[in-house]
């Protein structure tokens, strides 16, 4: 069974500053993965997604993404925080079995706050 | 925007009830996804439709049931409702690029069960 670990359930930092979220995958061959952000009683929006086409995926708003097999770590960057950035961001993971891989597993989130 | 269509967006029932809920997935999307998010929590898996068929199911009683129709409009329906039925519930519609599956997810609708 697949599933994700997302270290901090809550990161606080300055804007301007660096943005890093780190996520951790559990699958048995590597899957597809994806990070999502959610603002305040909002859905979630794809930030970007890993299909193993390149390691370093990237994203909206100024998001990025390195795939580390040897680490099963997916972490999100973001070299300046800006207040807009403020939200919860999810982590989820698919099977990559070349049929349906319909299932996303989410982390439990990380709340990002920005201070000025 | 994604494209993707939920109501209502708030919702209130007592325990025992039943609900529906809506979501309208973009045109051309053949795939809709319903997932529970408990406040606090990552969404959860619920069950997926792919052209009007359960194509696969989460971890949750057969009182979470759904409906697909060819209009690209889907619905969730929950019978005997259970206070920690309480959450915000997300659908999301597929589309297929080169094998990969991306789902985009509407706005939600919370429920709550009194």
């Amino acid at each position: 069974a697949q599933s994700v670990t997302q270290l901090g359930s809550h990161v606080s930092v300055s804007e301007g500053a660096l943005v890093l979220l780190r996520c951790n995958y559990s699958s048995s061959v590597p899957p597809y993965l994806f990070w999502y952000v959610q603002y305040p009683n909002q859905g979630l929006q794809l930030l970007l997604k890993y299909t193993s086409a390149a390691t370093l995926v990237k994203g909206i708003n100024g998001f990025e993404a390195e795939f580390k097999k040897s680490e099963t770590s997916f972490h999100l960057t973001k070299p300046s925080a800006h207040m807009s950035d403020a939200a919860e961001y999810f982590c989820a993971v698919s099977p990559n079995s070349g049929g349906s891989n319909y299932k996303l597993t989410f982390g439990k989130g990380t709340l990002l706050t920005v201070n000025p | 925007e994604t494209g993707v269509t939920q109501s209502p967006t708030h919702l209130i029932k007592t325990r025992g009830q039943q609900v529906t809920l809506r979501c309208s997935s973009q045109s051309g999307h053949n795939t809709v996804s319903w997932y529970q998010q408990a406040l606090g929590q990552g969404p959860q898996f619920i069950f997926q439709y792919y052209r009007e068929e359960e194509n696969g199911r989460g971890n949750f009683p057969p009182r979470f049931s759904g409906l697909q129709f060819p209009n690209y409009s889907s619905e969730l329906n929950v019978n005997a409702l259970e206070l920690d039925d309480s959450a915000l519930y997300l659908c999301a519609s597929s589309s297929v690029d080169r094998g990969i599956e991306t789902q985009y997810f509407g706005p939600g609708t919370r429920l709550l069960v009194l």
